[in-house]
């Protein structure tokens, strides 16, 4: 059973507006959660966190969303660059931590 | 330097033949993992090791084994390559000190072709 899903496989958007990044998760034990991203041939890079007590967390052009109720949680990057074109992975552990459980990913294509 | 390193970085290999990838960390990292990838499966834990006198089962062990030989060191050993075993393995490391979200560091992958 895939407790993080990215039902999205794909995203493309054009250079400057805002991409929005989705993740839903079905053990509600998780309580923290991360975001990776992964360009072709080098291993995933980590982008940014969120604890449950919190429901956002933002760092420059990337902000992470997390509603508890819905099991959901997204990543918004605003503006856009095609430098952000890459392969991004949500992933979440129960407790401080402790391993990691990833999603399948989502392609993110960022238009000039 | 990188923080974490793998060898080799691409192997071909065929059926039944044992294979070894290596990992090793500059980074002082207690805890390290090792991951594979395929294509619109993700990212699956193997084993992980949260010390050198610890090693655990991920969700995906079957066929496969772990060493740890130091802090800096772990590799992941298929004792009888086959087909399905194909995919980009990734070793991770990650310092339970630093508290909150367990943030990994990736190595660069290891692409395993077994024909």
């Amino acid at each position: 059973d895939q407790q993080v899903k990215q039902n999205s496989p794909s995203l493309s958007v054009q250079e400057g507006r805002i991409s929005i990044l989705n993740c839903d998760y079905t053990n509600s034990m998780f309580d923290y959660f991360l975001w990776y991203k992964k360009y072709p041939a080098e291993g995933p890079t980590f982008l940014i966190s969120i604890s449950s007590i919190k429901d956002k967390n933002e760092d420059g052009r990337f902000t992470v969303f997390l509603n508890k109720s819905a099991k959901h949680l997204s990543l918004h990057i605003v503006p856009s660059q095609p430098g952000d074109s890459a392969v991004y992975f949500c992933a979440a552990s129960e407790g401080a931590n402790s391993k990691l459980t990833f999603g399948k990913g989502i392609t993110l294509s960022v238009r000039p | 330097d990188a923080d974490v390193t793998q060898t080799p970085r691409n192997r071909i290999t065929k059926t039944g033949k044992r294979i070894m990838l290596e990992c090793s960390q500059t980074k002082g990292h207690d805890r390290m993992y090792w991951y594979r990838q395929d294509p619109g499966l993700g990212l699956r834990l193997i084993y992980y090791s949260f010390d050198v006198k610890d090693i655990n089962k991920g969700e995906i062990s079957d066929g496969y084994s772990v060493s740890r030989q130091a802090q800096a060191k772990f590799s992941l050993s298929l004792e009888s390559a086959i087909p399905n075993q194909t995919a980009l393995y990734f070793c991770a490391t990650s310092d339970p000190r630093s508290g909150g979200a367990d943030t990994q560091y990736f190595g660069p992958g290891t692409r395993l072709t077994v024909l």
